[in-house]
């Protein structure tokens, strides 16, 4: 079993308000991963970690931050929710290199109205 | 980022062999071929990874093709549960960037009872 967690696992918000993701991981993983996938479409990279005090943006650009202060804790905060971001948010981890498995959480799904 | 192309949907009969095709021209000689797989409602999970040889594991094969430009995922017996999005995908790094874990449209493989 995975020992990564997203919470919550839906979420549905007003406009405007600030939201905050969670994803914790047991792992001890230093790769840390966020995606954005609208039903039925492909999953986008929108931002990754290297570790402790590492973010870089993804494939895809987004209004999103996250941040990284501690090992097993990769949170995504969007500052002022809207419709245009109602999607579901994945979160993953895993080792370095080109062998290692990654792993997911369920995802959280989001929806603005 | 070397890419991959997949067929967008296969459709397969309960009990019988399944065997999805990924094409990956590019690859390089460091890439190594991953596959991974979403249930409906679900985040994606590992289902496994090979760089030239043949391998086997508890829930699938997977055929690398002697040039490395394709490969095949084989599921022996297919069952209502391996309905699902499968991801092939190349990982080339060994630590920076996001390791090649980017997703395209993978292959929906529909069960028919």
């Amino acid at each position: 079993e995975a020992d990564i967690y997203q919470t919550p696992r839906y979420l549905v918000i007003g406009t405007g308000k600030k939201i905050t993701l969670e994803c914790s991981q047991t792992m001890g993983h230093d790769k840390m991963y966020w995606y954005q996938q609208d039903p039925g479409m492909e999953l986008h990279l929108i931002h990754y970690s290297y570790g402790v005090n590492s973010t870089e943006k993804g494939d895809l650009s987004s209004e999103s931050t996250v941040s990284r202060i501690r090992t097993e804790h990769f949170p995504l905060t969007l500052e002022s929710a809207r419709p245009s971001h109602t999607s579901q948010y994945l979160c993953a981890s895993s080792e370095f290199g080109r062998v290692t498995e990654a792993f997911f959480g369920q995802g959280t799904r989001l929806t603005v109205v | 980022d070397a890419k991959t192309t997949q067929p967008n949907s296969m459709e397969s009969n309960e009990e019988e062999p399944v065997h999805l095709p990924c094409n990956h021209s590019t690859i390089s000689g460091t890439d190594y071929i991953h596959w991974y797989r979403q249930l409906p409602s679900q985040g994606p999970e590992y289902v496994i990874h090979g760089l030239t040889s043949n391998v086997n594991n508890r829930m699938a094969s997977l055929a690398i093709a002697e040039d490395r430009k394709s490969s095949t995922l084989i599921l022996h017996r297919a069952t209502l549960r391996d309905a699902a999005v499968y991801y092939c995908i190349l990982r080339g790094y060994s630590g920076g960037g996001a390791d090649g874990l980017t997703f395209g449209k993978g292959t929906h493989l529909i069960i028919q009872p």
